[in-house]
């Protein structure tokens, strides 16, 4: 099976301190992204990555930044937390574009609270 | 643009009747067509694709939906509802030439014992 983990399920930072999520998977998947999860909003990409040191921006990049130096982790960055960036972030990683399922799998989550 | 849209944000289901949960989609090519479902304080499990052919899908936990391309919909159905079923719904769809997946809003299911 395949197994996404993020490094966290819940976190509670400052406002304006600098904040990493953590993703692996275990697959060798090409594809990873990053969503945030609102109520009445559902999910909203973040920023994906189709490879190594590869990201391309989804609709609401602002405020974050990635980075994806191994292919098996996918790092999301508060660069400095504001409060409007509280919310459940999930993890996400797919097989290579060529391949029919393109399911999703997902991690737990993280719970950020910006206070 | 691809687009997904789930019209209830809440279906009230009784346990044992038969449930729908809605979902129109827009793309410019093909559709790859995904129900997720989520539990409380969880990630999103897959619970079904369609990708081609058959157009009534079958998928977990007794789950199905029918990909309509005419009425560009693909709602999901479950005869008979259980009252574990309660949770958070999400339909997505991918363009045939994308790997970006675009999620609706989320269907809140709820059975009522």
């Amino acid at each position: 099976d395949v197994k996404v983990t993020q490094s966290s399920r819940y976190l509670v930072k400052r406002t304006g301190e600098k904040v990493f999520l953590e993703c692996v998977q275990d697959m060798d998947h090409e594809n990873m992204f990053w969503y945030r999860q609102d109520p009445g909003l559902g999910l909203r990409l973040i920023y994906f990555s189709y490879d190594v040191k590869m990201k391309e921006k989804g609709d609401i990049p602002e405020g974050y930044s990635v980075s994806r130096e191994k292919k098996e982790r996918f790092s999301l960055i508060l660069e400095s937390a504001s409060t409007n960036q509280t919310s459940m972030y999930l993890c996400a990683s797919t097989p290579p574009t060529g391949f029919l399922s393109k399911t999703q799998y997902f991690g737990p989550g993280t719970r950020l609270t910006v206070l | 643009a691809q687009s997904v849209a789930q019209p209830e944000d809440q279906v009230n289901v009784a346990e044992g009747n038969p449930l729908t949960v809605k979902c129109t989609y827009s793309v410019s090519g093909n559709p790859y067509l995904f129900w997720y479902v989520q539990y409380p304080n969880r990630g999103l499990q897959f619970l079904l694709k369609y990708i081609t052919g058959d157009n009534l899908v079958k998928g977990s936990y007794g789950f199905e939906a029918e990909f309509n391309k005419s009425q560009t919909s693909f709602h999901l159905k479950k005869p008979s509802a259980l009252v574990s079923d309660s949770a958070l719904y999400f339909c997505a769809v991918r363009d045939d030439r994308d790997d970006k997946i675009i999620f609706g809003k989320g269907t809140r299911l709820h059975i009522l014992p």
